[in-house]
C-alpha cells in the first residue's frame, strides 16, 4: 500500500462545477502539499498545511491530523484549472522535508 | 526573482552514454531536492542536499546515478550508462532552509529519452 493515496485518478467537471480531490495518507507527516501540473508544464506548489484550512481564490485545502486526510476543493471550475493535481507529505522520521508523492488526480474541466 | 531553472530542457541520448542533468536553485536557498516523474513510477524522489552536510541519497535507484551541489548552489545530477528505464523527467526544488517543513519551488524539469 502506497503511503500516499489520491483519489479519484480522473476526474472530469463542466465548467462551474464544485470540485474535490481527497489525499490520505498512513504516515505521520510534518506537512502536506498540494501541487498542480498543466500538461507539458512544470509543477507549482498551490498550498503547503500541517493544520486547519487554507484558501486561495478559487482553492481551498483542507486537513485533518486524527483522520490522516485532507482534500483540495476547487469552486466554480474553470477550464484552465484542467491540470493533474498532485498530494505530497513531508514525513515527520524523514530529516529534510523530502517528498513523498500520491499518484496523482487528472482533472479535465469542460466549458 | 529568477525561478529555479535546469538545463537542458530535453535530452535524447543513447544507451550506455553518459548524461549530466544541471540544476540552478533559487538563490539563497539552502536545500535542493532532485525527484524524478516517470509513467510508470509517477514522482520520486532521488536524492536531496542542505548547506555542507553530507547529502541524503537514500532514493537513487542505483549506483549509476550520482549528484553533487558546488559551492551550496548549483547543481548536477549523472547518469552513467544510461538505460531505457532512466527515461523520464527529472525535476530539481529548492527550499529556503531544513528543519520543519518549507515550501518546495520546483525547476520545469530536464525531459531524458534514452533511445
Amino acid at each position: 500500500k502506497n503511503e500516499v493515496e489520491q483519489s479519484p485518478q480522473n476526474l472530469t467537471a463542466q465548467e462551474g462545477e464544485f470540485i474535490t480531490i481527497n489525499c490520505s495518507y498512513s504516515v505521520g507527516i510534518s506537512a502536506l502539499h498540494w501541487l498542480q501540473q498543466h500538461p507539458g508544464g512544470g509543477i507549482v506548489s498551490l498550498f503547503m498545511l500541517s493544520s486547519g484550512k487554507k484558501k486561495h481564490g478559487r482553492l481551498i485545502a483542507t486537513i485533518n491530523i486524527q483522520e490522516k486526510h485532507s482534500s483540495l476543493h476547487i469552486t466554480a471550475s474553470h477550464p484552465r484549472d484542467s491540470a493533474v493535481y498532485i498530494c505530497a507529505v513531508s514525513l515527520m522520521k524523514a530529516a529534510g522535508n523530502k517528498l513523498t508523492f500520491g499518484g496523482g488526480t487528472r482533472v479535465l474541466v469542460k466549458p | 526573482g529568477a525561478g529555479v531553472s535546469q538545463s537542458p530542457s530535453n535530452k535524447v541520448t543513447e544507451k550506455g552514454k553518459d548524461v549530466e542533468l544541471r540544476c540552478d536553485p533559487i538563490s539563497g536557498h539552502t536545500a535542493l531536492y532532485w525527484y524524478r516523474q516517470s509513467l510508470g513510477q509517477g514522482l520520486e524522489f532521488l536524492i536531496y542536499f542542505q548547506g555542507n552536510s553530507a547529502p541524503d541519497k537514500s532514493g537513487l535507484p542505483s549506483d549509476r546515478f550520482s549528484a553533487e551541489r558546488t559551492g551550496g548552489s548549483v547543481s548536477t545530477l549523472t547518469i552513467q550508462r544510461t538505460q531505457q528505464e532512466d527515461s523520464a523527467v527529472y525535476l530539481c526544488a529548492s527550499s529556503l532552509v531544513q528543519g520543519g517543513a518549507y515550501e518546495q519551488y520546483f525547476g520545469p524539469g530536464t525531459r531524458l529519452t534514452v533511445t
